[in-house]
């Protein structure tokens, strides 16, 4: 069975200060990995993958994740936030381009 | 751009009525899915479709049916709602080469 864990719940950041969100998976087969944001009462909006390649990860919006395969970890990353950065963020993972696993997500409060 | 619709985005009803969330997408997507999220909580696959006449159950055991008959649409069903249904609920398509889910913006339910 497959699962993610984002160890953190909230994270409060003040503004243009650098934010890292944490992940770590499991799974005995090789998965596909993904970071997803959500803005209040909207869906959810692709931020970057990994299918394979380069384990450094570049996605929108200044967004950049690195692949740790011997951690299985999947962090997300950005120098410098934005007040519009706040919104909630999900990792997930897929092994065969069927379901999808969500973790619980991590909710990003960017403070004035 | 994606482009997968839901509707209706909000919707407040008695207990004991039936609903119909409406969900399509206009990409030519096989895959197709159902998520439950409650507020500030993680994503529960509920239904999923491989393609037309396909579907099967996620997941999290819901109450809903779910129905693909044409490959652009995707509607859930509820017979009977009960405040427990009280929900948002997501609607997604996959890319067969990405892997990548495409969200619509959700139905956020309230059973009175």
């Amino acid at each position: 069975a497959q699962s993610v864990t984002q160890l953190d719940s909230q994270v409060p950041v003040f503004e243009e200060a650098p934010v890292e969100l944490r992940c770590n998976y499991s799974s005995s087969v090789s998965v596909y990995l993904f970071w997803y944001v959500q803005y209040p009462n909207q869906g959810l909006q692709l931020l970057l993958k990994y299918l394979s390649g380069s384990t450094l990860v570049k996605g929108i919006n200044g967004f950049e994740a690195e692949f740790n395969k011997s951690q299985t970890s999947f962090h997300l990353r950005k120098p410098s936030v934005h007040i519009s950065d706040t919104a909630e963020y999900f990792c997930a993972i897929g092994t065969s381009y069927d379901k999808v696993i969500f973790g619980p997500g991590t909710s990003l409060s960017v403070i004035p | 751009e994606a482009d997968i619709y839901q509707t209706p985005r909000y919707l407040v009803i008695g207990t004991g009525k039936k609903i119909t969330l409406e969900c399509s997408q206009t990409m030519g997507h096989d895959k197709m899915y159902w998520y439950q999220q409650d507020p500030g909580m993680e994503l529960h696959l509920i239904h999923y479709s491989y393609g037309v006449n396909s579907t099967e159950k996620g997941d999290l055991s819901s109450e809903s049916t779910v129905s693909r008959i044409r490959t652009e649409h995707f509607p859930l069903t509820l017979e009977s709602a009960r405040p427990s249904h009280t929900s948002q609920y997501l609607c997604a398509s996959k890319g067969d080469f990405t892997g990548e889910l495409f969200f619509g913006e959700g139905s956020r339910l309230t059973v009175l």
